[in-house]
């Protein structure tokens, strides 16, 4: 089965240092992968999402930057935080080439800048 | 205007009440739509999808997609406490592989059922 890893957990950041989140999916290959962020209160945004090695669109300017090193791997980076990217984080997949499938999300990061 | 409207709420409502949830949406685009459940600092799990118009129903649950005028609904039959979540409306455009994750999000209505 199908899994995704995602972390850390939580993470208190001060303003102006970098930043590096990590998500990892087993269990499948090729996957579209995506990274979102939730305000307080509000509705997720779509940030980065890749359709593979190396492809990285984004989707509204930010502070933020996304990379796919290898085929299940997508990580999000900063290198100076502002008190504005305090968020929760998601990493989500899909299924890609017929095997167009539901997004599943991983459980999330909860960044405090400070 | 935001592209997808969706009430915050708090709806708070009694054991085995039925509860409407509602989204309205501004781009024609949308095609595909789907409904998240989010339970306190976890990631949403997808709850109902629908490609078009009509209605879907997954026992307790059905969603309803009215593309004419731009507004969705899902019904929640026999609520129980532990459907208490936050639930979130969400719609894509994408014709492509990225149909089902490329995603715009309602800001999530805050359901609490009391026993």
């Amino acid at each position: 089965s199908q899994t995704i890893h995602q972390w850390p957990a939580t993470l208190v950041q001060p303003v102006g240092s970098p930043l590096s989140l990590e998500c990892t999916v087993e269990g499948t290959s090729n996957p579209n992968l995506y990274w979102y962020r939730q305000a307080a209160g509000r509705g997720l945004q779509l940030l980065f999402y890749s359709v593979g090695i190396g492809q990285i669109s984004s989707e509204v300017p930010q502070n933020l930057s996304a990379s796919r090193p290898q085929d299940r791997q997508f990580i999000l980076s900063s290198k100076k935080l502002l008190l504005s990217d305090s968020g929760f984080y998601l990493c989500a997949w899909s299924g890609t080439g017929g095997l167009n499938t539901e997004a599943f999300f991983g459980q999330g990061t909860r960044l405090t800048v400070v | 205007q935001k592209e997808v409207e969706q009430d915050p709420g708090p709806l708070s409502v009694p054991e085995g009440a039925i509860v409407s949830l509602n989204c309205t949406y501004s781009n024609s685009a949308f095609q595909y739509f789907m409904w998240y459940r989010q339970y306190s600092r976890k990631g949403p799990e997808l709850l109902m999808y629908t490609y078009s118009s009509g209605n879907k129903e997954d026992g307790r649950f059905t969603a309803q997609v009215d593309k004419s005028s731009k507004y969705i609904s899902l019904f929640i039959r026999d609520s129980q406490p532990s459907d208490s979540a936050t639930y979130l409306c969400a719609m894509s455009a994408d014709a492509g592989g990225t149909s089902y994750g490329k995603l715009t999000f309602g800001q999530g209505t805050i359901l609490t059922v009391h026993p």
